[in-house]
C-alpha cells in the first residue's frame, strides 16, 4: 500500500517562530487532508489541498502531486499550536475512497 | 457548520464485554467511515460503508466488528467481544457523494477504555 511519511517526527519551538512540516507519500493521491490533533484528541481539519498553495491565517500549506509531497508552513507560532500535526492522502477504490495517515509531527510550542 | 457527532466521548469496558460506538454523521453526506487511533500512534483506516454495506475494511476489521446504519441518521460500529488491545480512539467519519475526492469531515472521537 502506499506509504506516507511526515517528517521531523518532534519539533520544539519558541512561541514567535516559523516552521514548516513535510509530507512525503509514495505514489500518486487523489487528494491530501491535513489535521491538527489537539490535547484533548480532536482531529481538526486544516487543509484539504490536492494541489497549489491554500493559506488559513498563519498556516498555510502547499502541495506538488507530482514530485508527492506536501508541506504545512505555520508562522509566528503560538502555544496554542502544540499538539500532532497529521497529513493523510486520499485513496480512491472502486465504491469510495480512504484516507492513509502519515506518523504525524509532535510539535511543542514554548512560552 | 454541519458537524459529526460521537457519543460517548469516553467509554470504559470489562474485557469481553460488547461495545457500541455511535455516530451521527452529516445529514446530506453518503459515504461513512471508521478509524481508530492506537494511543501514540498514527490514525488507521477500519471500514468504509456506503449504500447500506461494507465498501471496504481493512485487516484490523475482524469478525469481532460490525458497522449498521440502523436508520437514517446513525451509523454504528459494534465490536463484540471486546479485547485489551482493542484500547485506542475511535474516530467517526462522513464525506458528501458529490464527488469522489471530497474532504472527509470527523467527529471528535470516542475514547474507548477496555479493563
Amino acid at each position: 500500500g502506499i506509504q506516507v511519511e511526515q517528517s521531523p517526527p518532534d519539533l520544539i519551538l519558541q512561541e514567535g517562530a516559523n516552521s514548516t512540516l513535510r509530507c512525503n507519500f509514495s505514489d500518486s493521491v487523489n487528494n491530501l487532508q491535513w489535521f491538527h490533533q489537539n490535547p484533548w484528541g480532536q482531529l481538526i481539519n486544516l487543509f484539504y489541498i490536492p494541489s497549489g498553495t491554500k493559506q488559513n491565517g498563519r498556516l498555510s500549506a502547499t502541495t506538488v502531486a507530482t514530485e508527492r509531497y506536501s508541506l504545512l508552513y505555520i508562522s509566528s507560532s503560538q502555544t496554542t499550536d502544540s499538539g500532532v500535526y497529521f497529513c493523510a492522502v486520499l485513496i480512491s477504490f472502486n465504491a469510495g475512497n480512504m484516507l492513509t495517515f502519515g506518523g504525524g509531527t509532535r510539535l511543542m510550542v514554548k512560552p | 457548520e454541519p458537524e459529526v457527532t460521537q457519543t460517548p466521548s469516553h467509554q470504559v469496558t470489562q474485557m469481553g464485554q460488547e461495545v457500541i460506538l455511535r455516530c451521527v454523521p452529516i445529514s446530506n453526506h453518503l459515504y461513512f467511515y471508521w478509524y481508530r487511533q492506537i494511543l501514540g500512534q498514527k490514525v488507521e483506516f477500519l471500514v468504509s460503508f456506503y449504500n447500506n454495506e461494507i465498501s471496504e475494511k481493512s485487516e484490523i476489521f475482524d469478525d469481532q466488528f460490525s458497522v449498521e446504519r440502523p436508520d437514517g441518521s446513525n451509523f454504528t460500529l459494534k465490536i463484540r467481544s471486546t479485547k485489551l488491545e482493542d484500547s485506542a480512539m475511535y474516530f467517526c467519519a462522513s464525506r458528501s457523494g458529490t464527488a469522489r475526492n471530497q474532504p472527509q469531515h470527523f467527529g471528535d472521537g470516542t475514547r474507548l477504555s477496555i479493563l
